[in-house]
C-alpha cells in the first residue's frame, strides 16, 4: 500500500504570497491532519478534515486554512506569507477504525524569503 | 494545550548500548501515547503506541508508561548507527490531534 504523499517537496516563496500544499493519504484512509514543523516550536497541529469536514483545529492564525476533496486528498493554504512561515509542513492519515495511529508524509519544506 | 516534555539532547551512545529515551506529560486523563522517529528531511515513521500502563515490546524497542509519575521512556536494545534519528513522542490529547514533544536526538557510532 502506498504511502502518504506530498507535493510540492520544496518551495520557496516571497513574503506575501500565498501558497498551496498538497497531501495524499494512504487509500482507504478518510482522516487527513496537517502540522507544521520548525526547530523552534517542532511539531504544531495545525488542523484535521474527515469526509471533506475540518474536524479539529490548533491554534494557527486564520491565514492558514485547508480543504478535503471527497476522494480524501488535501490541501492547505497560506496566505500573506510571511518569514516565520517558513517550515516543514506534514500531512498525516488515519483511518476511520484507527483514527489515533496517524501516518505522515515526508513533507513539504517551505522557504520564505 | 497540554504539554509533553522532552530532553532535546544529543544523546551519544556507541552501538550496541541500550538506550533510554524519556518524555513526561502534564494531563493526568487516560491517554494514548505514541513514539515516532524522524531521520533528516523525512517525515516522522510512527514506532509504537500504547494505551495504557506498563510495558510493550516491539523487538528492540519497548515502550514504558508509568502514568504515576507521568513519565514516558522509550527503551532501544542492541542500538545500531541506523537508530541515528530524531525521537518525538505524542500524546493523543485533544482527540485526533496528536501534541508532540520537541525531540530527542539520538546519536549512535559504530
Amino acid at each position: 500500500k502506498a504511502g502518504v504523499t506530498q507535493t510540492p517537496r520544496y518551495l520557496i516563496k516571497t513574503r506575501g504570497q500565498q501558497v498551496t500544499l498538497s497531501c495524499s493519504p494512504i487509500s482507504g484512509h478518510r482522516s487527513v491532519s496537517w502540522y507544521q514543523q520548525t526547530p523552534g516550536q517542532g511539531l504544531q497541529f495545525l488542523f484535521e478534515y474527515f469526509s471533506e469536514t475540518q474536524r479539529n483545529k490548533g491554534n494557527f492564525p486564520g491565514r492558514f486554512s485547508g480543504r478535503q476533496f471527497s476522494n480524501s486528498r488535501s490541501e492547505m493554504n497560506v496566505s500573506t506569507l510571511e518569514l516565520g512561515d517558513s517550515a516543514l509542513y506534514l500531512c498525516a492519515s488515519s483511518s476511520e477504525s484507527s483514527v489515533d495511529t496517524q501516518y505522515f508524509g515526508p513533507g513539504t519544506r517551505l522557504t520564505v524569503l | 494545550q497540554k504539554e509533553v516534555e522532552q530532553d532535546p539532547g544529543p544523546l551519544s551512545v556507541p552501538e550496541g548500548a541500550i538506550v533510554s529515551l524519556n518524555c513526561t506529560y502534564s494531563n493526568s486523563a487516560f491517554q494514548y501515547f505514541m513514539w515516532y522517529r524522524q531521520y533528516s528531511r523525512k517525515g516522522p515513521e510512527l514506532l509504537m503506541y500504547t494505551y495504557s500502563s506498563g510495558n510493550k515490546e516491539d523487538g528492540r524497542f519497548t515502550a514504558q508508561v508509568d502514568k504515576s509519575s507521568k513519565y514516558i521512556t522509550l527503551f532501544i536494545r542492541d542500538s545500531q548507527p541506523s537508530d541515528s534519528a530524531t525521537y518525538l513522542c505524542a500524546d493523543n490529547q485533544a482527540g485526533t490531534a496528536l501534541i508532540f514533544g520537541k525531540g530527542t536526538t539520538l546519536s549512535v557510532s559504530s
